[in-house]
């Protein structure tokens, strides 16, 4: 069964790097999502993506994150000067084809680390 | 106030009881959804819905558009079903999910 895969599972970086986080969707699916939770926290949205462009996007997400499909498989968030409170984990996931109502399939989540 | 209630927030249960997890939301929906996360993290599609019930295996799930208020069944509990239960709702123009809190299920042998 087709499914979304993220990489790298975990990730440690220091303070005020820049990381990517890497996704790649369902391939026929049109509708891609990041969301995000931090440790004993529910789930936060934080970006929608839909033809090539943001469609919504969250407080969270601000001018420090950006998303890309830089080519058809990938879905990336990159995150431009990490913040310690950006430690958690960050989830993608796809939806479609066709209408946007549908169940949105989740990636395993990489597990972002600020020190 | 949270846009999406569950309750209650903890749950343990004797395998084989039978569970009732609840949501209520305060905002308009195309659907609702039920998902899955386990200690390792990662998050599975249970169900989703915008109407009646729907039934998968052990798992039933009922909405009540009217009353903005669904409910998670488990029949038969076992101590595999033990994880933590999410309500999310969906809905506009992206159809982002705003999630529950969850419910912690430990289902005891």
């Amino acid at each position: 069964e087709p499914e979304v895969t993220q990489t790298p599972s975990h990730q440690v970086t220091q303070m005020g790097q820049e990381v990517i986080l890497r996704c790649v969707p369902i391939s026929n699916h049109l509708y891609f999502y990041w969301y995000r939770q931090i440790l004993g926290q529910k789930v936060e949205f934080l970006v929608s993506f839909y033809n090539n462009e943001i469609s919504e996007k969250s407080e969270i997400f601000d001018d420090q994150f950006s998303v890309e499909r830089p080519d058809g498989s990938n879905f990336t968030l990159k995150i431009r000067s990490t913040k310690l409170e950006d430690s958690a984990m960050y989830f993608c996931a796809s939806s479609g084809p066709g209408t946007v109502q549908k169940t949105q399939y989740f990636g395993p989540g990489t597990r972002l680390l600020v020190l | 106030k949270n846009e999406v209630e569950q309750s209650p927030q903890n749950l343990t249960a004797q395998e084989g009881e039978f569970i009732t997890i609840n949501c209520s939301y305060s905002v308009g929906i195309s659907a609702l959804h039920w998902l899955q996360q386990h200690p390792g993290g990662g998050i599975v599609s249970l169900f989703m819905l915008s109407s009646g019930k729907k039934k998968h295996g052990r798992l039933i799930a009922t909405i009540n558009i009217q009353e903005k208020h669904s409910s998670l069944h488990i029949t038969a509990s076992h101590p595999r079903d033990s994880a933590v239960y999410i309500c999310a709702v969906g809905g506009g123009a992206t159809n982002k999910l705003i999630f529950g809190t969850g419910t912690l299920l430990a289902v005891q042998p």
